[in-house]
């Protein structure tokens, strides 16, 4: 799973897309931003294309999924408090006795700031 | 609501066996996965319970009982590189991929010499 960019700061306002890409045929992928001391928060996820639902935290994003191994997260006017690690996972599915939707393949992260 | 609840901190000497545990209180249950997490990388799947009992995958096994909501990491012959975060996750009942995961917030392992 890739992801980019790794590192990017943006004023408050600005409009920023989160990118991330995987290449396993996964069908489902999902957009986490990692907090200190909150865990792992879900704020979007997606089970096919042009499919998505909201997770947790959806307020003040949006996804795209175009295609199948592509989805991103969108940041339509930044605010300080989206200054987070972002993680994008993805899975197979349902396939195989471990379920495949629990077996998540995650990103290396983007490192957003807002100023 | 939903919650799970495992320790914020473990530390442990290498060679020793640590027991990381997690109880959960969710509406619907479909399994428990743990996933490893090492500072400034990314979490990795370590283990997936959808039965009652234990699972083992080489130094980790992983235990779930669902009558009690809870299971636990266990982490044998621990090592220096074994000092990490770690995540117990539940997958919430849903069909085909619609299944949520619902985080803890991490215990982190800390092995010393």
């Amino acid at each position: 799973v890739t992801q980019t960019p790794k590192f990017q700061v943006l004023k408050t306002g600005q409009s920023m897309t989160l990118q991330c890409a995987q290449d396993m045929n996964h069908e489902y992928m999902s957009w986490y931003r990692q907090d200190p001391g909150l865990g792992l928060r879900l704020i979007y996820f997606s089970y096919d294309v042009k499919m998505k639902e909201k997770g947790d935290i959806p307020e003040g994003y949006s996804v795209s999924r175009e295609k199948k191994e592509r989805f991103s997260l969108i940041l339509e006017s930044a605010s300080t408090n989206q200054t987070s690690m972002y993680l994008c996972a993805s899975s197979l599915g349902t396939s195989g006795s471990l379920g495949g939707a629990n077996v998540l393949t995650f990103g290396a992260g983007s490192r957003l700031t807002v100023l | 609501g939903q919650s799970l609840e495992q320790p914020s901190e473990v530390t442990a000497v290498e060679g020793a066996i640590v027991q990381i545990n997690c109880t959960y209180q969710t509406s619907g249950f479909y399994g428990l996965s743990w996933y490893q997490q090492h500072d400034g990388g990314a979490p990795t799947f370590l283990s997936y319970n959808g039965l009652d009992g234990l699972e083992e995958t080489g130094r980790f096994s992983s235990f779930l009982s669902r009558s009690d909501s809870y299971g636990y990491l266990l982490l044998q012959e621990l090592q220096m590189k074994d000092s990490a975060s770690y995540f117990c996750a539940v997958s919430l009942n849903g069909a085909g991929n619609n299944r949520k995961l619902i985080w803890g917030l991490g215990t982190s392992l800390a092995v010393n010499p």
